[in-house]
């Protein structure tokens, strides 16, 4: 347990509407992540961060955006939601030293977004 | 662009029975390959990796998998299969030695019978 809260767990929600997922760490890892997963496709990176304001892109960043105003959160803000991001989304840390180095990305349990 | 195909969108076994779980990905450079399983409801759980050194390696329940560069594979077995392995498996490489660019396949779902 590598002390990764997701919220909500789970949000129904309409198209056109903004919607916020938090992720929250305890234990002050540096790398954070936002996964998405979808049937066919497997987890696909949306963004991911490497400390407090630094943030980049995925390969599906688009309609999507971050912040990292401090350590412990992770926040993924749809600003105008869409069906196709209807969806299971993943927050994942590092956790081992940098990436490139040995190590293991450990797993929230999810939160399911689904957009009318 | 790297790529990673995982044959076989659903396998069904016997208790009892060797798991075999096919990985191949597409890459110019030495790749880092990861085993990932996941639960219903849950998040995704490392089985295993292969970093550098020995191409064979095991990871958690019972677990191995062998790195063969000149197929460019990565297939995930167990010489016996057990209920508790019913999970959906994910291969992934990172073609950067880290985990920014890690890219996952499709996913196999494993399903074992009595």
């Amino acid at each position: 347990d590598a002390g990764i809260t997701q919220s909500p767990r789970h949000k129904v929600t309409e198209t056109g509407t903004p919607v916020t997922l938090r992720c929250h760490q305890t234990e002050n890892h540096r790398y954070m992540y936002w996964y998405r997963q979808d049937p066919g496709h497997g987890l696909r990176l949306i963004h991911y961060s490497y400390g407090v304001k630094d943030t980049d892109k995925g390969e599906v960043s688009d309609g999507y955006s971050v912040s990292r105003s401090k350590t412990e959160d992770f926040l993924l803000t749809l600003e105008s939601a869409t069906s196709s991001q209807t969806s299971v989304y993943f927050c994942a840390i590092f956790s081992g030293g940098r990436p490139g180095q040995t190590g293991e990305l450990f797993f929230g349990e999810g939160s399911r977004l689904t957009v009318l | 662009a790297q790529s990673v195909t995982q044959l076989g969108s659903h396998v069904s076994v016997s208790e009892g029975a060797l798991v075999l779980l096919r990985c191949n990905y597409s890459s110019s450079v030495p790749p880092y390959l990861f085993w990932y399983v996941q639960y219903p409801n849950q998040g995704l759980q490392l089985l295993l990796k292969y970093t550098t050194g020995a191409t064979l390696v095991k990871g958690i329940n019972g677990f191995e998998a062998e790195f063969k560069k000149s197929e460019t594979s990565f297939h995930l077995t167990k010489p016996s299969a057990h209920m508790s392995d019913a999970a959906e498996y994910f291969c992934a490489v990172s073609l950067t030695g880290g985990y920014n660019k890690l890219i996952f396949g499709a996913g196999t779902r494993l399903a074992v019978h009595p």
